[in-house]
């Protein structure tokens, strides 16, 4: 069963639009969780990195939520540019059968003008 | 301060034939991850490195795939023979201590 999973697959808004990702998991017990952001091409860029205490982060117009009890996280995108059109993958670090880091399958996101 | 060096970017073999990948990881990181790529999926985890020793290597398919760490640095995973299904992007990616990952640009290898 995969530990971590992401909705929608994928996803198309318009440029100046906000959208929300979803991550959902079940890696327990948790120790962290990270949204990295993956241009077409390149290797993963860490957006945000949330421990157990925290509720919410933000990087500039990406803001991170995370709601240990319910094992749920999302990532905001406010007021979408083009270059916000890339993979964005959720990651679960935990101590699941020893410290595991467990990726989602990520969302496609594509803004269009 | 210079990222992940991955090289080369890209690679296309035919499929029997042997393939190499190289990796610089950012200066001080001890652990260094070896990861797969398939299109429309995240990264899966290979091999994991702390130093020169491999202490998490049991999704390596260790009948063709090898990797190593000479001097706890840099790192090469090989493929041998590589087959249709390998195809696919490579990553490595650096970290200090078990925290945060730094991703490298990746190798994209394409088997014929």
């Amino acid at each position: 069963k995969n530990q971590v999973e992401q909705s929608p697959q994928s996803l198309i808004i318009l440029e100046g639009k906000n959208c929300t990702l979803q991550c959902n998991y079940t890696v327990s017990p948790f120790s962290n969780l990270r949204w990295y952001k993956q241009d077409t091409g390149r290797g993963p860029v860490s957006l945000t990195i949330m421990t157990f205490s925290e509720n919410t982060k933000s990087n500039g117009r990406y803001t991170a939520t995370l709601d240990a009890d319910t094992k749920q996280s999302s990532l905001h995108i406010t007021a979408s540019q083009l270059s916000d059109s890339a993979s964005y993958i959720c990651v679960v670090s935990g101590r699941t059968g020893g410290f595991k880091t467990i990726f989602g399958a990520g969302t496609r996101l594509f803004v269009k003008a | 301060e210079a990222g992940v060096v991955q090289s080369p970017r890209y690679k296309i073999i035919e499929k029997k034939q042997p393939v190499a990948f190289w990796c610089n990881p950012i200066s001080g990181h001890n652990t260094l991850y070896w990861y797969r790529q398939n299109l429309g999926q995240g990264p899966e985890l290979l091999i994991r490195y702390e130093n020169e020793e491999a202490v998490d290597d049991s999704q390596l398919p260790k009948d063709r795939f090898s990797a190593e760490r000479l001097k706890g640095v840099d790192s090469t995973l090989k493929i041998q023979p590589a087959e249709l299904g390998d195809s696919a992007v490579y990553l490595c990616a650096s970290s200090p201590a078990n925290n945060e990952q730094f991703f490298g640009p990746g190798t994209r290898l394409t088997v014929l």
